[in-house]
């Protein structure tokens, strides 16, 4: 079983959508949660970061961690063409050298059209 | 800033010969590592250096090797490939849990490798 399982789509919506993204993980151990975005023949970009069960927004973006469940969503709210990409989940353990050694889901291909 | 630098971009090889991807980074940061990247697996961790002259093997280690001669560049080295190795190889770097950052990785573009 792998630590962490990401729902690998792809997913196609219409442009105003409500889009969720999600992942389950294994490894109690994980206490940083993030979540980068890739466009198409560029490296990730950190998109969202939060360290604690509940939710984080910024903008239309909104992170959501359940660590009881070990779940943690990404609701992208008024989805834009802009939007599409490649989501990818990322975990960590605390402290020590994890810093930099993130455990990645296996990628969400998110496509909004007008 | 030009952040981090991966070159080539693209290269094919053939079964058995050896090249390296660079990679630099102009960031003064402490941690650097590379990544793979094939369809349907996200990324998954090769080597990983927390500093000049330390290394450690990731997820992925085999066939490949690392070194980190100063805080700025990090090669990977494929001694010997194998079609097993084709795929896109990202290096990226981070500061270090004592700077109180977040931990954020920066990545570079990217290194198409395919192996014949």
């Amino acid at each position: 079983q792998k630590e962490v399982e990401q729902d690998p789509g792809p997913l196609s919506v219409p442009e105003g959508a409500i889009v969720s993204l999600n992942c389950t993980y294994s490894n109690s151990a994980f206490q940083y949660f993030m979540w980068y975005r890739q466009y198409s023949r560029k490296g990730p970009e950190l998109l969202m970061y939060t360290y604690s069960s509940g939710n984080k927004e910024d903008g239309r973006f909104t992170a959501q961690v359940d660590k009881s469940s070990k779940y943690i969503s990404l609701f992208i709210r008024d989805s834009q063409p802009s939007d599409s990409a490649t989501y990818l989940c990322a975990l960590t353990n605390a402290g020590g050298t994890s810093y930099g050694k993130l455990t990645f889901g296996q990628g969400t291909i998110l496509t909004v059209h007008p | 800033n030009a952040g981090v630098t991966q070159t080539p971009k693209f290269q094919v090889l053939k079964t058995g010969q050896s090249m390296t991807l660079q990679c630099a980074q102009d960031m003064n940061h402490e941690y650097m590592s590379w990544y793979r990247q094939d369809p349907g697996m996200g990324l998954r961790l090769i080597h990983y250096s927390v500093g000049a002259g330390i290394t450690d093997q990731g997820e992925v280690p085999n066939g490949y090797n690392v070194s980190r001669s100063t805080t700025e560049d990090f090669p990977l080295r494929l001694l010997s490939a194998a079609p097993s190795q084709t795929s896109v190889y990202f290096c990226a770097s981070s500061y270090s849990e004592t700077s109180g950052s977040l931990g954020e990785l920066f990545f570079g573009e990217g290194s198409r490798l395919t192996v014949l």
